[in-house]
């Protein structure tokens, strides 16, 4: 059975670092793993989809990546933004199937 | 409009009464999901559905119904209300085969 666990539950940054979110995994025959946003009463944003065929995947300052053999994934942000404040979550299949199973999430919260 | 769509957005309602909850999307996406999220718990899955007429439980089913008769809606209903029912519910949708999950605006329901 997959479970996800992101470590840690939240985080505080000043403005400008570079900064590392972490998400683990354990059915290595993960095939995909997606990386989401979520802003306090809202919905969740997709972010970022990491085929198990890849290694990383880019957009604008996020840029994510997925090693199947350690189960982890990690979500580097460049440049954190007051605007990046926002809990992240990452999920992964159950099995082969579409069913997503979460963590529960890293509250990042960017220091002006 | 365009995407996926929840309603209603609030709800409050009484114990032992019926709730029915809409989720609509308009991609034609193969597969709907419903979720809760609670503090503590995250995101945890309560129903899915592959196709129109084909549906299946998650992790937490006990207390719901649901039914897909047209690709775009999946309602889902809540029987008999329980206190234990409130939390904020999100729909989803994907086409499947390695895609991203995108998920509505969420609706939180409240049961006094």
């Amino acid at each position: 059975k997959q479970e996800v666990t992101q470590i840690p539950a939240a985080l505080s940054v000043p403005e400008g670092e570079n900064l590392v979110l972490n998400c683990s995994f354990t059915d290595s025959a993960i095939y995909n793993l997606q990386w989401f946003r979520q802003d306090p009463g809202k919905g969740l944003t997709s972010l970022l989809l990491i085929q198990s065929s890849q290694r990383e995947q880019t957009s604008g300052r996020l840029n994510a990546s997925l090693d199947k053999s350690s189960g982890r994934s990690t979500l580097y942000i460049a440049a954190s933004q007051p605007g990046d404040s926002a809990t992240y979550l990452c999920a992964g299949p159950q099995g082969g199937s579409e069913k997503l199973v979460f963590g529960k999430g890293t509250k990042l919260t960017v220091n002006p | 409009d365009a995407g996926i769509t929840q309603s209603p957005r609030y709800k409050i309602t009484e114990t032992g009464r019926q709730v029915t909850l809409m989720c609509h999307q308009t991609w034609s996406h193969s597969y709907m999901f419903w979720y809760r999220q609670d503090l503590g718990h995250g995101l945890r899955l309560i129903y899915y559905s592959a196709a129109a007429d084909i549906t299946d439980k998650g992790e937490v089913p006990d207390g719901y119904v649901v039914s897909r008769s047209k690709t775009e809606n999946f309602p889902l209903t809540l029987e008999s209300a329980t206190r234990s029912q409130t939390s904020v519910y999100f729909c989803a949708s994907t086409p499947g085969g390695s895609y991203e999950q995108y998920f509505g605006p969420g609706t939180r329901l409240t049961v006094t």
